[in-house]
């Protein structure tokens, strides 16, 4: 079985802030670990995975995330957040076993404020 | 085309009555997903077909619902007498095969059951 828990229903920063988005997952083996962006009316975007190697994994638009694995979380981050970041964003779990099924979590809407 | 395409972007239906969504994938893509997002909720995992292998179905919420894939490109996702609780944004999305590879997604079919 694999899950995803994104604990935030809401994040709310300033325009400059640095931001950081949550996530925690569960699988059996190792992740492979997807963050995606959706903007209004609009389809899921990708902005980054991680599948293995380095821990600190670069994307889309300037975010980041780090892959923790005694915490199990892979969470999302930008030092500076800008206005037009406002979305709302989902992480993704797929078990390396598991050919193309992967978990959603319930995603994150990021308010940012001028 | 240039992205994965869904028709109608929009649907009104009536309580009772059948519908029928399309997704045409990006050409060459081998992977297929249908998912459901619902008011407030994250994705739920409907179906997948990955080249000529049998669909994992395993989150089809009931019998109303199928889906079918015709000559490994277009897939259509039919909703049987339809319910009120059906009521959603339905997302298609396709990859270049399954495992580590990004799923691209639709704009997506809003569902609307009166």
């Amino acid at each position: 079985a694999q899950s995803v828990a994104q604990p935030e229903d809401q994040v709310n920063v300033a325009e400059g802030n640095p931001l950081t988005v949550k996530c925690t997952y569960s699988v059996s083996g190792n992740p492979y670990l997807f963050w995606y962006v959706q903007y209004p009316n609009r389809g899921l975007q990708f902005l980054l995975k991680y599948i293995t190697g380095d821990n600190l994994v670069k994307g889309s638009y300037g975010f980041e995330a780090e892959f923790n694995k005694s915490q199990t979380s892979f969470h999302l981050k930008k030092p500076s957040a800008l206005v037009s970041d406002s979305a709302l964003y989902f992480c993704a779990v797929r078990a390396n076993t598991n050919a193309g099924k992967s978990t959603f979590g319930d995603g994150t809407t990021l308010t940012v404020k001028p | 085309g240039a992205g994965v395409s869904q028709s109608p972007s929009n649907k009104v239906t009536e309580k009772g009555k059948d519908v029928e969504l399309r997704c045409d994938p990006i050409s060459g893509h081998t992977a297929l997903y249908w998912y459901r997002q619902s008011l407030g909720q994250g994705l739920e995992f409907l179906i997948y077909f990955q080249g000529n292998s049998a669909p994992d179905k395993s989150g089809l919420p009931s019998d109303r619902f199928s889906a079918e894939r015709t000559g490994g490109s277009v897939s259509t996702l039919t909703i049987q007498r339809t319910q009120q609780e059906d009521s959603a944004v339905y997302l298609c999305a396709s990859s270049f095969g399954t495992g580590v590879n990004i799923q691209y997604f639709g704009a997506g079919t809003r569902l609307s059951v009166l």
